[in-house]
């Protein structure tokens, strides 16, 4: 499709599990970002992707929390021994780069820890 | 620090009313500012943004804002909304740097009332 993709779309996890989310960025936009949203919260920076350069990981909430970007396309968010406060809509989004150009978001992933 | 406020979490609005969405954030040289919205349910999409030039912004469903950089405000404003408006609006900012990471408000909810 041409748009950002997320999946999964829905994800129910136990306490202390690992879960990884997945996002396909519009092909050919170099920045892609991870977002939390949580209710009242707004919106989370937690990372950003530009190219090759380092991440920008200054949002990540704690070490249990990682994301790669493999081959400058596809992004996984990994949040290890999760917690209930982890539930949240998480959201990515992509855009061409750096500059004024806008992101354009996927629909998120709804994660919720029992 | 790099920031953005939207001061009303919440704004309740009859329909046909004119309102205005409020939106600051911290003092930079270069920043590129944007609206989003997210109807129920659905995903974060552009409403309008502002890169250079005039000050004044129209975007999609007769929305507008000002950017004011003096004040570093960029309120959005519709002269009379619809039933259909209501929804949550985020103001988010980019600022020039390095980084160039896009930062979000913690969002305003629209809620238009018969």
């Amino acid at each position: 499709g041409a748009g950002v993709s997320q999946s999964p779309s829905n994800k129910v996890t136990e306490k202390g599990k690992d879960v990884e989310l997945r996002c396909d960025p519009i092909s050919g936009h170099t920045a892609l970002y991870w977002y939390r949203q949580s209710l009242g919260q707004g919106l989370e920076f937690l990372i950003y992707f530009q190219g090759n350069s380092a991440p920008d990981k200054s949002g990540l909430p704690s070490d249990r929390f990682s994301a790669e970007r493999t081959g400058g396309s596809v992004s996984t968010l990994t949040i290890q021994r999760t917690q209930q406060e982890d539930s949240a809509v998480y959201l990515c989004a992509s855009s061409l780069g750096r500059g004024s150009t806008e992101a354009f978001f996927g629909q998120g992933t709804r994660l919720t820890v029992v | 620090a790099q920031s953005v406020t939207q001061l009303d979490s919440q704004v309740p609005v009859f329909e046909e009313a004119p309102v205005e969405l409020r939106c600051n954030y911290s003092s930079s040289v270069s920043v590129y500012l944007f609206w989003y919205v997210q109807y129920p349910n659905q995903g974060l999409q552009l409403l309008l943004k502002y890169l250079s030039g005039s000050t004044l912004v129209k975007g999609i469903n007769g929305f507008e804002a000002e950017f004011n950089k003096s004040q570093t405000s960029f309120h959005l404003r519709k002269p009379s909304v619809h039933i259909s408006d209501t929804a949550e609006y985020f103001c988010a900012v980019r600022y020039g740097g390095a980084t160039n990471k896009l930062i979000f408000g913690t969002g305003t909810l629209l809620a238009v009332q018969p």
